[in-house]
């Protein structure tokens, strides 16, 4: 059985930083590559980054681009992302999910974590 | 960027009733259109993939359609489990790969 479990979300100040897990498992984990979506209070779904299958290309959303760092270690079937300089708006529940290479949409998704930004 | 916009926002209907939700792209996305669904509390589940292709395990109920800039999800006659929020996304240009901003189907 596929399962995406995220950890690391919490109450962080403005500015402040955060790193975000998620444990892959019931799966070949380097075989897919991974993304981050996140989901504002009461709002709809925002692709966050994503990252291929052996960390050769990475992308980010413009809203994170120099502030946030997606990266994995397929020797311990997790994906991360690390989270600098945190703004208000960055408050939401983040997911990963999972889509297998060269195709785009996102298959499995972890069950997500909060992160809130807040003085 | 391309902005997907779906129609309505909420769309009331009756157990056992059809229902048809909306998405426009921006620009063309050709068949690289997927939907999901997403229940209070709980992460999306894929629906619909290719624009009209049913994801694993998904009911024969739910179908898609459309290409180019216009798609459909149908509901053929909605169980209490269908009532959810549906999104649609792109993955015809990216980055970044959008979203629409949800049609919430609600019981009548």
């Amino acid at each position: 059985e596929v399962q995406l479990v995220e950890s690391g979300g919490g109450l962080v100040k403005p500015g402040g930083s955060l790193r975000l897990s998620c444990a892959a498992s019931g799966f070949t984990f380097s075989s897919y590559s991974m993304n981050w979506v996140r989901q504002a209070p009461g709002k709809g779904l925002e692709w966050v980054s994503s990252i291929s299958s052996s960390s050769s290309y990475i992308y980010y959303a413009d809203s994170v681009k120099g502030r946030f760092t997606i990266s994995r270690d397929n020797a311990k079937n997790s994906l991360y992302l690390q989270m600098n300089s945190l703004r208000a708006e960055d408050t939401a529940v983040y997911y990963c999910a999972r889509d297998l290479e060269g195709v785009l949409w996102f298959d499995y998704w972890g069950q997500g974590t909060l992160v809130t930004v807040s003085s | 960027e391309i902005v997907m916009t779906q129609s309505p926002a909420t769309l009331s209907v009756s157990p056992g009733e059809r229902a048809t939700l909306s998405c426009r792209a921006s620009q063309s996305v050709s068949s690289n259109l997927a939907w999901y669904q997403q229940k209070p509390g709980q992460a999306p589940r894929l629906l619909i993939y290719g624009a009209s292709t049913r994801a694993t395990g998904i009911p024969a109920r739910f179908s898609g359609s459309g290409s180019g800039t216009e798609f459909t999800l149908t509901i053929s006659s909605l169980q209490s489990e269908d009532f959810a929020v549906y999104y649609c996304q792109q993955y015809n240009n990216w980055p970044p790969r959008t979203f629409g901003q949800g049609t919430k189907v609600e019981i009548k």
